[in-house]
């Protein structure tokens, strides 16, 4: 499968712990973005890399969230001290440079956060 | 504050009729706005882009229409089919900027 994957598929946590989510993108994909998304909602933007630099984080994004890319190809997104707000479909998709206006962004399947 | 809306509601149409969503927005100017797919658990898929000196644009049984003047594109599926039941999610895109900005989706179902 050639497409975008993300690592765990399920997480369920108890709150406060920390919890970590990886992400790999199409091989070829220098672009890489995360997302959260709750029920009946858009993705909301949380952060970009090109290649291994993260160029854009979201000012909504707590200083409880930290992502990497240490090699320009899978990511990790780690959320500390975890909160019943966390709670949502985390999801990462990728892009060539320059064809996210043509071709737009691939997405993977999600990693679903459940806090208690 | 940017603003994308699009209807809450899900629609209901008969197979066989044509589905029309639509996509408003305010306060921002995008260079490009694109429409997904999402089915339920899954990621939101790409289906369509089309440029602010786009009208019309089409693909196979979808039609995405962009009226910068109204602030808003509409999407259309003709001769719909069950299968194309999802929810479907319109995001703007501004000059060459990477970040999407996203609606929150309007709900599709096509009764056979």
């Amino acid at each position: 499968d050639t497409g975008v994957s993300q690592n765990p598929r399920h997480k369920i946590t108890k709150r406060g712990q920390n919890v970590t989510f990886r992400c790999d993108p199409i091989s070829e994909h220098n672009r890489l973005y995360w997302y959260r998304q709750t029920l009946g909602q858009g993705p909301e933007f949380l952060t970009y890399f090109q290649n291994e630099a993260q160029l854009e984080k979201s000012r909504l994004l707590s200083d409880r969230f930290s992502a990497e890319r240490p090699k320009g190809s899978f990511s990790t997104l780690e959320i500390q001290r975890t909160e019943q707000g966390d709670s949502a479909m985390y999801l990462c998709a990728s892009s060539p440079q320059g064809a996210t206006q043509t071709n737009g962004q691939f997405f993977g399947p999600g990693t679903r956060l459940t806090v208690l | 504050s940017q603003k994308i809306e699009q209807n809450s509601e899900a629609l209901n149409i008969q197979e066989g009729k044509t589905a029309t969503l639509t996509c408003n927005y305010t306060n921002y100017s995008p260079a490009y706005l694109q429409w997904y797919r999402q089915d339920p658990g899954r990621g939101p898929v790409f289906l369509l882009l089309i440029r602010e000196n786009e009208k019309e644009k089409r693909k196979e049984r979808l039609k995405v229409t962009f009226d910068t003047t109204l602030k808003q594109s509409l999407f259309h599926i003709t001769a719909s089919q069950p299968a194309d039941s999802a929810t479907y999610l319109c995001a703007l895109l501004r000059d060459s900027n990477y970040q999407l900005i996203w609606g929150a989706g309007t709900k599709l179902i096509i009764k056979p």
